[in-house]
């Protein structure tokens, strides 16, 4: 069965400052890879996903991620935070079956300072 | 394009009571799927339905929880007795085949 950990519960990043956000998979084959986020109030939004291919994907908002077989990660990243990144991120994982859910990790939720 | 739609956004019951939620998802989606999120934590899949047949359901507390999809469009997520622990959001999704997911914006439950 499919896992995800997100080691990070809470991070503060300062305004400006690059972000990592961390997720760990576990699943036989090649997965494929997501990251949402969620806001205070509101559902989940898509910031990017992995299905095969370029392990290094592009997302919304200036997003992210990195799949690295070897390290069973698809780690989120931006270069300059915006105030308006403090939200809930959530990695997700699912196995290449047409049909099957995602497994979502906890989650981490990213707090901005000015 | 219309989005996933859910109702009611939020619901207070008492414990014991019964609450429905309903969901009305992307046209043309064939699946769809109810998500458990509980406060601090990740969202988790209580049901997932293929056009109108139960895909998944092993995490659904069937002693308490019934959902079904009518004519493989709408479905209706029921809790009937509520217990206090099921205080939470309920998350209604939608997908083709293997396609990413496509969320509501929930159902808030609050059971005193």
């Amino acid at each position: 069965a499919q896992s995800v950990t997100q080691p990070d519960i809470h991070i503060t990043v300062s305004e400006g400052a690059s972000l990592e956000l961390r997720c760990n998979y576990s699943y036989g084959a090649t997965p494929y890879l997501f990251w949402y986020v969620q806001s205070p109030g509101q559902g989940l939004q898509l910031l990017l996903k992995y299905f095969s291919g370029d392990t290094l994907v592009q997302g919304i908002k200036g997003f992210e991620a990195e799949f690295k077989r070897s390290q069973s990660s698809f780690n989120l990243r931006k270069p300059s935070v915006h105030w308006s990144d403090a939200a809930e991120y959530f990695c997700a994982v699912r196995a290449n079956q047409a049909g099957t859910a995602l497994i979502f990790g906890k989650g981490t939720t990213l707090s901005v300072s000015s | 394009e219309a989005g996933v739609a859910q109702s009611p956004r939020y619901k207070i019951i008492e414990k014991r009571q019964s609450v429905a939620f309903w969901c009305n998802p992307i046209s043309g989606h064939a699946t769809l799927y109810w998500y458990q999120q509980i406060l601090g934590q990740g969202p988790k899949l209580l049901i997932q339905f293929q056009n109108n047949g139960v895909v998944d359901d092993s995490q659904l507390p069937k002693d308490r929880f019934s959902a079904e999809r009518l004519k493989g469009v709408d479905s209706t997520l029921k809790i009937q007795p509520a217990k206090l622990e099921d205080s939470a959001v309920y998350l209604c999704a939608s997908s083709l085949g293997f396609g990413e997911l496509f969320f509501g914006e929930g159902s808030r439950l609050t059971v005193l």
